[in-house]
């Protein structure tokens, strides 16, 4: 079947940190990842996507590569901001179908000054 | 500006009243479907739409119902709400190849049953 696994928060991390959010995913074939980020109070917004094996998506600072061999689409960023202060999704489309997303626990990350 | 607008935002009912949540995009797209967000849960599919008057089940369709006769509205209706379904609703859609795209989420609506 398909499903994603996310690494489990809360994150807490200092302004400037590095920043790594663990996802891998179970799927047959090729499907396509995401990373969505929900801000306090708001809903879901696309992050970051890639569709094919090694494509690397980027938005925001923000970075994950489609790891085939690994099955995994971890996010990344160089320098975290109070900002970036939200809930991450990691989510999979699997392939050849339009009728289901497949979504991670989501991981909470907290930036402090 | 493209969105998905959900209504109401907050809403306490009482166990046993019918209610409607109301979803509507202005994008064209020919997916809709809801989701529900509990916490450590993450999100799970409630129902979806392909297009007009084409639904079919998510992953926890019990208890709820959901209508497309227009393309651009998607509503979610409780029969009959009971406090398991506490939760906070988040409506989506998306466009023909919509699985390269992603989804456009709704703010949510965090529904209350006492």
């Amino acid at each position: 079947g398909n499903s994603v696994t996310q690494m489990e928060g809360p994150v807490t991390l200092s302004e400037e940190a590095f920043l790594t959010i663990n996802c891998t995913y179970t799927a047959t074939g090729y499907p396509s990842l995401f990373w969505y980020v929900q801000y306090p109070g708001e809903g879901l917004q696309l992050l970051l996507k890639a569709t094919k094996a090694d494509d690397k998506g980027s938005n925001k600072g923000f970075e994950a590569t489609y790891r085939k061999e690994t099955t995994s689409f971890h996010l990344e960023k160089g320098s975290v901001q109070v900002s970036d202060s939200a809930v991450y999704f990691c989510a999979l489309s699997p392939q050849n179908t339009g009728n289901q997303f497949y979504f991670g626990t989501g991981t909470s990350l907290t930036v402090i000054p | 500006e493209a969105q998905v607008t959900q209504n109401p935002r907050y809403l306490i009912t009482v166990t046993g009243k019918k209610l409607t949540v109301t979803c509507s995009q202005n994008m064209n797209h020919e997916y809709m479907s809801w989701y529900r967000q509990d916490p450590g849960l993450g999100l799970r599919q409630i129902y979806y739409s392909m297009n007009v008057e084409v639904t079919d089940k998510g992953d926890v369709p019990e208890g709820y119902k959901v209508s497309r006769k227009e393309k651009r509205n998607f509503p979610l209706i409780l029969e009959s709400p009971s406090p398991n379904q506490t939760s906070l609703y988040f409506c989506a859609s998306g466009r023909t190849g919509w699985a390269n795209y992603g989804y456009t989420f709704g703010s949510g609506t965090r529904l209350t049953v006492v």
